[in-house]
């Protein structure tokens, strides 16, 4: 069974550009959760999607959004980027319930140069 | 909202010893996740334990949802042991937004 799949793995990207992340979950599972990892923050939740549909959001400026697709695949878009979303995004999936275990994706490594 | 605090936050043992990770929260939880993080930066799940305890190979879990905590036991740590541990719940309240805490990061030394 194929696990949760994030691409692209590694990105460089310039200030002021735009990018674009995708997860691919796991078959049958209907919840993608998106995380962003810095040293200085640990792990912070930005958004997570069932069918859908946007259930719960962190505290991030609108310049981070996301979406998720009929077939339950998930992007996360951040415009105008600055230094600091330099990071490592995480993604999760799970059957959606409130009481189901998350199992995570390997990461896209973001550099904003 | 919710704290995490995760004890201790750094930690060295010689390779055969046994260490208790600790994880503490502020409020009633509907789910809670232990991840072992890797090198690379994937989360590897270790446990799903809202509550109860549950044991695999030389690693076990105990969460006590009523007094708020959970323990992490490694017993006879290996290097590939290494790497930083985290505790994730999934507040009662709050809806379906999980919180991290900071992490434990254990250094096994051969």
């Amino acid at each position: 069974k194929a696990g949760v799949t994030q691409t692209p793995r590694y990105l460089i990207k310039t200030r002021g550009q735009q990018v674009t992340l995708s997860c691919s979950p796991i078959s049958g599972h209907r919840s993608v959760s998106w995380y962003q990892q810095t040293p200085g923050q640990g792990l912070q939740f930005l958004f997570e999607y069932f069918s859908e549909t946007q259930r719960n959001k962190g505290n991030f400026p609108g310049r981070f959004s996301g979406r998720q697709f009929s077939n339950s695949r998930s992007e996360m878009n951040v415009s105008t980027l600055e230094l600091g979303d330099s990071a490592l995004y995480l993604c999760a999936s799970s059957f959606g319930q409130i009481n189901t275990e998350a199992f995570f994706g390997q990461g896209t490594r973001l550099t904003v140069v | 909202g919710i704290q995490v605090e995760q004890s201790p936050p750094d930690l060295i043992l010689q390779e055969g010893a046994n260490s208790t990770l600790r994880c503490n929260f502020s409020d009633s939880v509907n789910n809670l996740q232990w991840f072992h993080q890797n090198p690379w930066g994937q989360l590897i799940n270790l446990f799903y334990i809202p509550s109860g305890t549950k044991q695999n190979g030389r690693l076990s879990a105990t969460t006590v949802a009523t007094e708020r905590y959970s323990l992490l036991y490694i017993s006879s740590s290996q290097t590939t042991d290494s790497g930083v541990y985290f505790c994730a719940v999934v507040p009662y309240t709050g809806g379906f937004k999980t919180i991290f805490g900071a992490g434990t990061r254990l250094f096994v030394k051969a």
